[in-house]
């Protein structure tokens, strides 16, 4: 089946050491989004890329990058993580035209500790 | 304002019951209104889509008023496995990004 996938699913690292976070997509779907979520929060957007065109949130932090070397390929590394950092990461796709909404993968607990 | 927003519950049901939810947005050109669900640390997964003529699904029940800024989410029969915190998603014509409201939280209760 066509998928959003996302590994791993949890990811435990120390506070102030790199942590990638990865996303493949079988759906040939060519806009790729990160999402930050935590408890009781809605998801938030942290960037999206329309194929290989980059789009960060004005809000996003500068600890937050993000790479796509192709189009069923998307990671996001958080290059000094702190403890506000530990939420659930989702990663979502959707087609251009956008009318059909997100395909989610299940996302990365992430964990500082 | 928040650009979506909706009521955060929790909305606490018995079992049968009939509950209706609804989720505002501020800008008039939003062309895209999803429903998603999503349980407790899990992903969000699309409910259904909300079309302008309003939609049915089984039990679920999507419209959407562009006058007044609303779409609305309605879930007959309600079942315990419908207990879940309900997105309301919102996408903009010309933009790839959508909203999201902070979710309504629903309990079935037995």
């Amino acid at each position: 089946d066509a998928m959003v996938i996302q590994n791993p699913r949890y990811q435990v690292t120390q506070f102030g050491k790199p942590v990638t976070l990865s996303c493949s997509q079988t759906l040939n779907h060519n806009v790729m989004y990160w999402y930050q979520q935590k408890s009781s929060q809605a998801p938030k957007l942290l960037f999206h890329y329309y194929d290989k065109d980059f789009n960060n949130e004005a809000d996003t932090p500068d600890n937050f990058q993000s790479r796509r070397p192709n189009t069923s390929f998307c990671f996001l590394d958080i290059r000094s993580p702190g403890l506000g950092d530990a939420a659930m990461y989702l990663c979502a796709t959707s087609r251009q035209g956008g009318d059909r909404g997100y395909t989610f993968g299940s996302g990365t607990r992430l964990t500082v500790v | 304002r928040k650009e979506v927003e909706q009521d955060p519950g929790p909305f606490n049901v018995p079992e049968g019951a009939t509950v209706a939810f609804n989720c505002t947005y501020s800008n008039s050109a939003s062309q895209s209104f999803f429903w998603y669900r999503q349980d407790c640390r899990k992903e969000p997964k699309l409910l259904m889509s909300v079309y302008s003529s309003g939609n049915e699904d089984g039990r679920f029940t999507a419209q959407l008023n562009r006058a007044s800024q609303y779409i609305s989410l309605l879930i007959r029969d309600s079942k315990l496995s419908d207990s879940a915190t309900y997105l309301c998603v919102v996408g903009t014509s010309g933009t790839y990004k959508y909203i999201f409201g902070t979710g309504t939280r629903l309990k079935v209760l037995a």
